[in-house]
């Protein structure tokens, strides 16, 4: 089935550092692929997303490119700020059966908090 | 425009009972989702529903069932409840009922306690 690993945290960064957090999926279809992020006590929201190989998604200086040949969906952000401190959960939405994409399937997630 | 909400925020139940959650969507949205958060793990899909039909279900038993209503609000019911069950219920609204070509928008959920 359907699956999502994305990098164990928790990551912690000082202002103004690069950021990477690596996402690699299995999915036996063409997958959409997404970041969604938590903030503390808020339900999640969609941060970026690529529906294709080779798509770069990009949000808030956020970017992921779809890579099929590395099954492979990195978030990265060239200089965090404190307000970035959240879980990031990667997740990805496959085609089923009936050839809709209906359900997301996530990652466990990844506690970033980011240090002035 | 309101979001997503969700009731109630905080549940405490015990082992054996029953519970229901509720959800109301952004207005508009015909699609109901429903996903279980464990603490430390990632959102697991549950069900979904669209114009009052569930479209999909996740791995999850039986005691677990769900409808929505022709405001398309829904809810959650779970049955005899166990302590695993305790957890940040999740509930997402989208326009359409595919992921694809539109958004999913998340509610701050249900946390469930089940002692």
């Amino acid at each position: 089935g359907d699956s999502v690993t994305q990098m164990e945290g928790p990551v912690t960064l000082s202002e103004e550092a690069f950021l990477t957090i690596n996402c690699t999926y299995t999915a036996t279809g063409y997958p959409s692929l997404f970041w969604y992020v938590q903030y503390p006590g808020e339900g999640l929201q969609l941060l970026l997303k690529a529906t294709k190989a080779d798509d770069k998604g990009s949000n808030k200086g956020f970017e992921a490119t779809y890579r099929k040949e590395t099954t492979s969906f990195h978030l990265e952000k060239g200089s965090v700020q404190v307000s970035d401190s959240a879980v990031y959960f990667c997740a990805l939405s496959d085609r089923d059966s009936g050839g809709s994409n209906y359900k997301l399937t996530f990652g466990k997630g990844t506690l970033l908090t980011v240090n002035p | 425009d309101a979001g997503v909400t969700q009731s109630p925020t905080h549940l405490i139940k015990t082992r054996g009972q029953q519970v229901t959650l509720r959800c109301s969507p952004i207005s508009g949205h015909k699609s109901v989702s429903w996903y279980q958060q464990v603490l430390g793990q990632g959102p697991q899909f549950i069900f979904q529903y669209y114009e009052k039909e569930e479209r999909g279900r996740g791995n999850f038993p039986d005691r677990f069932s769900a409808r929505q209503f022709p405001n398309y609000s829904s809810e959650l019911n779970v049955n005899a409840l166990l302590l695993g069950d305790s957890a940040l219920y999740l509930c997402a609204s989208s326009f359409l009922a595919r992921v694809i070509g539109t958004e999913a928008f998340f509610g701050q959920g249900t946390r469930l306690t089940v002692v």
